[in-house]
């Protein structure tokens, strides 16, 4: 299995809702990485987990909430959000070594309504 | 810092046209060089790559070699196809770990 698995594909959710998006691999990699893109833009890094422990949070509003239950899973719990928030949100996971890139999953359309 | 300078976009060419896209890089050390590619709608998929001087990662007739006297890792290929429409981001990861991106290239092939 070298792929990571996003779900759901598309969300849609009011600013009072909360909602969770979740990401899966099973490729044995420790690190676990969470981006937001807004089009046409590179990736901005949100969340790094390293064997399950949030290891980075690049100043991320508590809005956004992100756990590691196991080091295969990571999710990222939403609440209270902005429209400003609407984005693709891509998950990837990597070796520990620099000789390796990301694999990314196919990510979560959000729009907040 | 570590920094990753891509040429502008957007770029339109030809079908069977020879594509090159500019990648410069700021980094302390030695850092491993990826080019990435994100198709409408999808994902970031990784390319190919390269982690050390003179290395050349090649994948689908793409290709891009490790220049570490001009830190460079310019993205060619010979003869694009209007399926290679999509955006490229180049990036690199340094010893800090964690991976650095360009702004990224849109490239739009016609036939």
């Amino acid at each position: 299995d070298t792929e990571v698995t996003q779900t759901p594909k598309h969300l849609v959710m009011g600013m009072t809702n909360k909602k969770s998006l979740k990401c899966e691999q099973h490729m044995g990699h420790r690190a676990m990485y969470w981006y937001k893109q807004k089009a046409k833009k590179p990736p901005e890094l949100m969340f790094v987990y390293s064997y399950e422990k949030l290891s980075i949070n690049e100043s991320v509003p508590s809005r956004f909430s992100p756990e590691c239950p196991n080091s295969s899973l990571l999710n990222l719990h939403l609440h209270a959000l902005q429209p400003e928030d609407s984005a693709l949100y891509l998950c990837a996971s990597s070796q520990e070594s620099m000789n390796y890139g990301y694999t990314f999953g196919s990510g979560t359309r959000l729009t907040v309504v | 810092g570590d920094s990753v300078t891509q040429m502008e976009g957007p770029v339109t060419l030809s079908e069977e046209a020879f594509l090159t896209i500019n990648c410069t890089y700021t980094a302390t050390g030695y850092p491993s060089l990826f080019w990435y590619v994100q198709y409408p709608g999808e994902g970031l998929q990784l390319l190919l790559k390269a982690t050390k001087a003179d290395d050349k990662g090649s994948n689908k007739g793409f290709e891009a070699t490790y220049r570490k006297e001009t830190t460079s890792f310019h993205l060619e290929k010979g003869s694009v196809q209007v399926s290679d429409s999509a955006v490229y981001f180049c990036a690199l990861r340094s010893s800090a770990r964690q991976l650095t991106f360009g702004s990224g290239t849109q490239l739009t092939v016609l036939p």
